[in-house]
């Protein structure tokens, strides 16, 4: 079945270290998306890609870093410079920008203790 | 003031009860996603809409474009229908999602 993996799950970070977030597709999608969700605000855009080795900074991009060199392909990390880490992660891909609608993964929790 | 606003941000029903949830936008649009988030945190995709109404179901989606108002309902609600349910408009400007805060929808039997 297509779908979109992400891993892991739950993810804890000590504060000072980068993590990467894992995001796979099987979709043949040429677009791929990561958004931040805090509690209580919507999905903001982190950064976003539409075609494999490039990508463009969303709204919060900022201590966030990402790469696209396979199209099944959009790791994000999250670097030390990122002031406020702690949220719900996903990862998101679509055809065409969208046009067809989008397939979500089922996301990562990051806490940084 | 945000460009995607739903309404109410939650909801308690009785399992049977007619639900509708609301969603308002501020921007110029090219869709509209209705999606549904479970406790664990996966979206998925309900409805894309641009005009009219679809269902799926006991789930049916209105957009009004004129207005910018959409509405989702559910029929015949049941407690496996709690979940959070967002909207979302795609930008016709830079054709990106824009997003509501989402309804948080509990179901009792």
């Amino acid at each position: 079945d297509g779908g979109i993996t992400q891993s892991p799950k739950y993810l804890f970070r000590k504060e000072g270290q980068n993590v990467t977030l894992s995001c796979e597709q099987n979709l043949n999608h040429d677009a791929m998306y990561w958004y931040r969700q805090d509690p209580g605000q919507g999905l903001r855009l982190i950064y976003y890609s539409q075609i494999v080795n490039d990508f463009q900074k969303g709204d919060i991009a900022e201590g966030y870093s990402v790469s696209r060199e396979k199209k099944e392909s959009f790791p994000l990390t999250v670097t030390s410079a990122q002031k406020n880490p702690t949220a719900f992660y996903l990862c998101a891909s679509s055809e065409q920008g969208g046009i067809y609608g989008y397939t979500f993964g089922s996301g990562t929790r990051l806490t940084v203790v | 003031k945000n460009e995607v606003e739903q309404s109410p941000q939650n909801l308690t029903a009785q399992e049977g009860e007619f639900i509708t949830i609301n969603c308002s936008y501020s921007v110029g649009i090219s869709a509209l996603h209705w999606l549904q988030q479970h406790p664990g945190g996966g979206i998925v995709s309900l409805f894309m809409l641009s005009s009219g109404k679809k269902k799926h179901g006991r789930l049916i989606a209105t957009i009004n474009i004129q207005e910018k108002h959409s509405s989702l309902h559910i029929t015949a609600s049941h407690p496996r229908d709690s979940a959070v349910y967002i909207c979302a408009v795609r930008s016709s400007s830079n054709y990106q999602l824009i997003w509501g805060a989402g309804t948080k929808l509990i179901i009792k039997p």
